[in-house]
């Protein structure tokens, strides 16, 4: 089956700075990369997706970058605010089955 | 609109009961998702619904874990004989495509 990993699985930055957590997957088969936001207490927040048909992807201040061919994306936060800290969790998926989670990255941004 | 829930929010149970943990969809998803969270960890999927029946249960862990969705919509998974090791968050999401699946706050689950 699909395995993910997550790394760094702890990370600091300083408000304003940019924030990066990178994911690999060993299923080429996997076609689609969803990233979640954990808050405490809370269910995963879907907060960006990638297709493999799309290199890159952004929405304001978060882009999602995908390299099918070393299998590894990334998820990019710009210009970080104290509101960012939580859980972000990578996953992989073949498409309309289950998630494969990566084990998640405690992002803190300190004020 | 509103989102997917799930109750209880909480559920305390000693160890050998029975428990059931219901989980209602945002309205039009026919696919349900059941997923299950130990501290620290991510996510680890259990079971799929594609309307009433299940698509996919290769996640339970065994057979005192079964789900059900008898009309399409409302899903309860049900555990029999409680061990501490099922002490974790009980997660649902729902999907109206193959692909973007929404969770619920999940349910938290301890046995005593």
């Amino acid at each position: 089956g699909e395995n993910v990993e997550q790394h760094p699985s702890t990370l600091s930055v300083q408000e304003g700075d940019s924030a990066v957590i990178k994911c690999t997957y060993s299923d080429s088969a996997s076609n689609y990369f969803p990233w979640y936001k954990q808050e405490l207490g809370k269910g995963p927040q879907l907060i960006i997706d990638i297709r493999s048909n799309v290199g890159e992807k952004k929405d304001q201040r978060i882009a999602v970058t995908l390299n099918k061919t070393a299998k590894h994306f990334s998820l990019h936060i710009t210009e970080t605010q104290p509101e960012d800290s939580a859980v972000y969790f990578c996953a992989a998926s073949r498409g309309g089955n289950q998630f494969y989670f990566g084990t998640g990255t405690s992002l803190t941004v300190i004020p | 609109g509103a989102g997917v829930s799930q109750t209880p929010s909480n559920k305390v149970t000693e160890k050998g009961k029975y428990v059931e943990l219901r989980c209602d969809p945002i309205s039009g998803h026919t696919a349900l998702y059941w997923y299950r969270q130990s501290l620290g960890q991510g996510p680890e999927f259990l079971i799929y619904f594609q309307g009433t029946g299940a698509a996919d249960d290769s996640g339970l862990p065994n057979d005192r874990f079964f789900a059900v969705r008898p009309e399409g919509s409302v899903s309860t998974l049900k555990i029999q004989r409680t061990e501490r090791g099922d002490s974790a968050v009980y997660l649902c999401a729902s999907s109206r495509t193959t692909d973007t699946q929404y969770f619920g706050p999940g349910t938290r689950l301890t046995v005593l």
